[in-house]
């Protein structure tokens, strides 16, 4: 089957470096995502990674291992505007389509 | 370029009614999914269509349906509207291909009476 987790809330202080784990299990893969979306927001896209490594994109950074099922989302210099939920993804291509599954959400609160 | 549009964006029906949301994707791409996004479920894939064809279709009841037109505009509809059906219902367009990342429309804001 298919399942996808990562944590509900997490808290941190402004300035600092938060980690935001995600574990998958899927059959068919075509690369994990990372979104973020802000309280009454559409999600928008931060990162992608389809080969094991970590990829930096200034401030965030995104970590894959392929053999793990093993995500993290890496946001350093926290900020308040940071506070919001990010959402963990895996993409299939089952038939030729295009699905994203994503996981619950983690709901990260950025405090003073 | 104009990102995704979906209209209406908020709505209120009563049980029993029949509703259609509207989603026009970015110029250009072809792939229009549709998720439901709910406080205890997250975003759930409903379908997803490209060139007017539905690909994929995610586990949902028969009374969620949906279409797309040849300028890929895609509309979808949900019929004897229930009250576990209040959601935001997000459209996400792509290019297409697997590997591209999906814009996500402001979504429809549904409530169920």
């Amino acid at each position: 089957g298919q399942n996808i987790d990562q944590p509900t809330e997490m808290t941190a202080t402004e300035g600092a470096i938060v980690q935001i784990n995600c574990t998958y299990q899927t059959s068919g893969f075509n690369g994990l995502f990372w979104y973020q979306q802000h309280a009454g927001e559409a999600p928008t896209f931060l990162s992608y990674n389809v080969l094991d490594g970590l990829e930096e994109k200034g401030r965030f950074s995104s970590f894959l291992s392929r053999s793990k099922g093993y995500s993290y989302l890496l946001l350093k210099e926290l900020q308040m505007k940071d506070s919001a939920s990010y959402l963990c993804a895996f993409g299939n291509s089952g038939a030729g389509s295009y699905q994203l599954t994503f996981g619950k959400g983690t709901k990260l609160s950025v405090i003073p | 370029k104009a990102g995704v549009t979906q209209t209406p964006r908020y709505l209120i029906k009563t049980r029993g009614q029949q509703v259609t949301l509207s989603c026009s994707p970015i110029s250009g791409h072809r792939s229009v999914s549709w998720y439901q996004q709910t406080p205890g479920q997250g975003l759930q894939f409903l379908f997803e269509y490209f060139s007017e064809t539905q690909r994929n279709k995610g586990n949902f009841p028969g009374r969620f349906s949906g279409r797309q037109f040849s300028n890929s505009r895609s509309e979808m509809n949900v019929s004897t509207l229930e009250l576990g059906d209040s959601a935001l219902y997000l459209c996400a367009s792509t290019l297409g291909g697997s590997n591209t990342e999906a814009f996500f429309g402001q979504g429809t804001r549904l409530t169920v009476v």
